[in-house]
């Protein structure tokens, strides 16, 4: 069973950058899985970031990028702000459906 | 604007049902499909599946093929989501978004359905 792997978490100074990966448990991701990134805070309901592998949802910030680097689809953050303190999914389409990468719990300090 | 309206909490006992729905606004409701996805306590997004409001076809997660059913009523630009034999397992937060299906993503999320499942 294919299994979406992402980092469980990461840390970043404000004001870094940081990159959150997405991968296969077995093979790569290209943007034929149409990749697409979320971020969800404590009790609140996922915010779309970023789909179909590098275009940014309506009214997200320029500082979130996507990509896809080496084997795995890639979420960039560029001047890392308090409020990016979150968890980011990301989603992978499998052809039969979607499936969600387990999170990355991103902590700014 | 665009808004998806879920129903609010239900509490169930070990082997009921529950039924949430998911009102749409500010959009054409059969131009996009609707896909759901739980959250368990302190756990990650699972996808349970999703429906087409134009049309009802529906494309279920194998592990909830049997025990759910997804319909639309285009009435009143509303989904529902039916999961059955609830156990303790099923205790999470539902979710439906909008599935812009060309691209596999979903752009526009409702905030929530708490269910919980207690004897």
């Amino acid at each position: 069973q294919t299994v979406v792997t992402q980092e469980p978490s990461f840390s970043v100074s404000p004001g870094g950058t940081v990159t959150l990966t997405c991968g296969l448990s077995s093979g790569s991701v290209s943007t034929s899985y149409y990749p697409s990134w979320y971020q969800q805070t404590p009790g609140q309901a996922p915010r779309t970031l970023i789909y179909s592998t590098n275009t940014r949802s309506s009214g997200v910030p320029d500082r979130f990028s996507g990509s896809i680097l080496g084997n795995k689809a890639a979420l960039t953050i560029t001047g890392a702000q308090a409020d990016d303190e979150s968890d980011y999914y990301c989603v992978l389409y499998m052809g039969s459906g979607i499936l969600f990468g387990g999170g990355t719990k991103l902590t700014v300090l | 604007q665009v808004q998806l309206v879920q129903s609010g909490a239900e509490v169930k006992k070990p082997g009921a049902s529950v039924k949430v729905s998911c009102k749409a606004s500010g959009y054409t409701f059969t131009s996009y499909d609707i896909i759901w996805v739980r959250q368990a306590p302190g756990q990650g997004l699972e996808w349970m599946g999703w429906i087409s409001a134009y049309n009802g076809n529906t494309n279920y997660a194998q592990k909830f093929q049997g025990r759910v059913t997804m319909t639309t009523d285009t009435s009143t630009s509303t989904a529902y989501m039916e999961l059955r034999s609830l156990t303790s397992d099923d205790t999470a937060v539902y979710y439906c978004a909008r599935l812009f299906l060309y691209f596999y993503y979903m752009d526009v999320w409702g905030k929530g359905t708490t269910v919980t499942v207690s004897s």
